[in-house]
């Protein structure tokens, strides 16, 4: 079965902080496909990253950057230096290959909250 | 830059009456998706719809719910006679064919549900 567990409800911190947000999935596919997406306080999703499931590397993109491990099953998203602008919910989500649709499978979400 | 919109951005109804939000994709866009967001909680996924068919659906997406693709280039989700529990935000989103890439998502419906 397909899942996607974001343990961390609510995280806040300090501006400058450095924070990870933790995302586990559970897949009994051998090809699939990794996200992030930004909910800001105004409700949309934005794309943040996609991952296929033999694509390894470690992304950064500017403050961002995301840590992939098969072995774990995890797919950690780091902000550098948070900004205030970074306070949203982030949700981590999940697509099989095996799925020809390609639905997204979320996580609960992390809130995060970045005080100045 | 193409996105997706999504009409009306609030919708207020009374509990059994039927309700159709409207979705148009980003033109070159193949596969199309409802999602749904009850306040606080997760996205759920409802609908894939692609060359002018269902693909798959949750169990979300009972015999109250339909899709459409009347013209070519809109796409609707009809619920025939809304509940209390169908409040939520409802996101329309759309992809390119080929591997599975992102999904561009609308700005959403907020449902009201009285």
């Amino acid at each position: 079965a397909q899942k996607v567990t974001q343990a961390q409800t609510e995280i806040s911190v300090v501006e400058k902080e450095d924070v990870t947000l933790d995302c586990v999935y559970e897949t009994r596919d051998t090809t699939y496909y990794l996200f992030w997406y930004k909910q800001p306080p105004s409700g949309e999703l934005v794309f943040l990253i996609r991952r296929n499931s033999f694509d390894e590397q470690n992304e950064i993109s500017g403050r961002y950057s995301w840590n992939f491990q098969k072995s774990t099953s995890s797919f950690n998203f780091t902000i550098t230096a948070s900004q205030v602008v970074d306070s949203a919910v982030y949700f981590c989500a999940l697509s099989e290959n095996g799925n020809q649709g390609g639905k997204l499978i979320f996580g609960q979400g992390t809130e995060l909250s970045v005080k100045p | 830059e193409p996105e997706v919109t999504q009409t009306p951005s609030h919708q207020v109804t009374q509990m059994g009456q039927e309700v159709i939000l409207r979705c148009v994709p980003i033109s070159n866009h193949l596969y199309f998706y409802w999602y749904r967001q009850i306040l606080g909680q997760k996205v759920e996924f409802l609908v894939s719809f692609y060359n002018n068919e269902i693909s798959e659906k949750s169990e979300i997406f009972d015999d109250q719910f339909s899709v459409e693709r009347p013209d070519g280039s809109n796409f609707t989700l009809k619920i025939r006679s809304t509940k209390l529990e169908d409040s939520a935000m409802y996101f329309c989103a759309s992809r390119t064919g080929g591997a599975i890439g992102e999904q561009f998502f609308g700005p959403g419906t907020r449902l009201t549900v009285l």
